[in-house]
């Protein structure tokens, strides 16, 4: 099993501009988050979904699309980057309602110039 | 919305000592209560957690205990060792299932232990 995986690991987006970060997990795991990252504000959650076709809102979610076609990836988008969207970005994965643990991807950072 | 106090946010200890990392949570329906270990440029990893229904834990020179009454819970390590030093985090969460699910997290303290 590969675990969670992300790609990019590194991005440099100018303000305006819009990207996809992926996430895919191949662990047959129900519930997928993001997190955003920054120095001395600790995790903060983006957006989640508990399952294909469900998503929700999380602390942060503004700025951010999500989608959960299927239950191996959970894409998130910007739409429309702003430096303040500079941030390590972590994607994680728990089985299901009744595991506690999550799992986090290697995370992507991005910087917004 | 739930809210995590972590302290202190930066500890330095000598090799063979222990080390305390306390937080406080705001909401009182929080069930659940783990600690997790970055290790700088690596992603997060689970170390320990405990749930509501268990005042203490312990993993080897891990532990963490639980006082709901305060709302605080703390992570302890004994015997340190070069390798403990990382950015830890605690979080609390409501509900482990359903739309409920949301951990927030604590904003972090680096622990450095000096050889």
């Amino acid at each position: 099993n590969a675990g969670v995986t992300q790609t990019p690991k590194f991005q440099v987006l100018k303000t305006g501009q819009s990207m996809t970060l992926q996430c895919a997990q191949d662990m047959n795991h129900e519930y997928m988050s993001w997190y955003r990252q920054d120095p001395g504000m600790g995790l903060r959650l983006i957006h989640y979904s508990v399952g294909a076709g469900i998503t929700d809102q999380g602390e942060v979610p503004n700025g951010y699309n999500v989608s959960r076609s299927t239950t191996e990836d959970f894409p998130l988008r910007l739409l429309s980057a702003a430096p303040s969207q500079t941030s390590v970005y972590f994607c994680a994965s728990r089985p299901d309602r009744s595991s506690y643990e999550q799992y986090f991807g290697p995370g992507t950072r991005l910087t917004v110039t | 919305g739930e809210n995590v106090e972590q302290h202190p946010s930066t500890l330095s200890v000598q090799e063979g000592d222990s080390a305390v990392i306390k937080c406080t949570y705001s909401d009182s329906a929080s069930n659940y209560f783990p600690w997790y270990k970055q290790e700088l440029g690596k992603r997060p990893q689970l170390i320990i957690d405990i749930r509501s229904n268990v005042g203490e834990k312990k993993d080897q020179r891990i532990a963490v205990t639980l006082n709901k009454t305060a709302k605080h819970f703390s992570l302890h390590i004994t015997e340190t060792q070069p390798e403990d030093s990382a950015v830890y985090f605690c979080a609390a969460s409501r509900s482990l299932g359903g739309s409920n699910y949301k951990l927030t997290f604590g904003k972090g303290t680096l622990l450095t232990v000096n050889p």
